[in-house]
């Protein structure tokens, strides 16, 4: 069946910038939407679509695409970005959505 | 403002059955697909169902499809899932989530989430 792979873990300095991964074959159809998620609380759309922010995103975030991998970019990372990223699209063989296994993002 | 409250989570037996409900406001309920995602503790989400704005279209992932079902009310602004034959690993928490028209649209809002405990 389809799947999704991200790192388990990256870490940044502070200030610094970070790429997240995800790669799947339902990327080279799909496009990802990125989720951020800290303790306790739902996940949040970070990244949808081509490049899209939702409203209230700070423009630190963006994502990008090539082939069968996506990217999650934060540039200029804060302390309060750290927290779980997974990666989602469509299944391109089935009726289905995916998630990644997630990445989690330390803060340095 | 979209706000999405989940409700009907408890401790159930294996084998038994739960209906989660999900009442949507801030939004146009009848115009948007509408998801349920689980995440089992310290693991990460996992998508379950899917059903068309009109219910019309109804998508289950592999997990659990022939026991759970996906349904909804939009003169109640309500999302249901019936869950039957439930095993220890379904237990998580169950979101709900708003989707686009179609399944390709990703979950944008997700609720707080109602936990599900299925454990004899």
């Amino acid at each position: 069946s389809s799947e999704l792979t991200q790192d388990p873990a990256v870490s940044v300095a502070l200030g610094q910038t970070v790429k997240i991964t995800c790669q799947g074959d339902s990327l080279r159809s799909y496009y990802a939407s990125w989720y951020q998620q800290k303790p306790g609380q739902a996940p949040v759309l970070v990244i949808y679509g081509k490049n899209n922010r939702p409203s209230g995103i700070p423009d630190r975030f963006s994502g990008s695409s090539s082939g069968n991998t996506a990217s999650l970019t934060i540039t200029g990372a804060q302390a309060e970005d750290e927290a779980d990223y997974y990666c989602n699209s469509r299944d391109s063989s089935s009726n289905h959505l995916l998630f990644g296994g997630g990445t989690k993002l330390t803060v340095l | 403002q979209v706000q999405l409250v989940e409700s009907g989570g408890g401790v159930v037996q294996p084998g038994g059955s739960l209906r989660l409900s999900c009442a949507a406001s801030g939004f146009t309920f009848s115009s948007y697909g509408m998801h349920w995602v689980r995440q089992a503790p310290g693991k990460g989400p996992e998508w379950v169902a899917f059903i068309r704005y009109d219910g019309s279209n109804k998508y289950y992932a592999d997990s659990v499809k022939g026991r759970f079902t996906i349904s909804r009310d939009n003169s109640k602004n309500t999302l249901y899932l019936q869950m039957n034959s439930l095993r220890p690993e379904d237990t998580a928490v169950y979101y709900c989530a708003k989707g686009g028209m179609t399944l390709t649209g990703p979950p944008d809002y997700w609720g707080q989430g109602t936990l599900v405990a299925v454990s004899s």
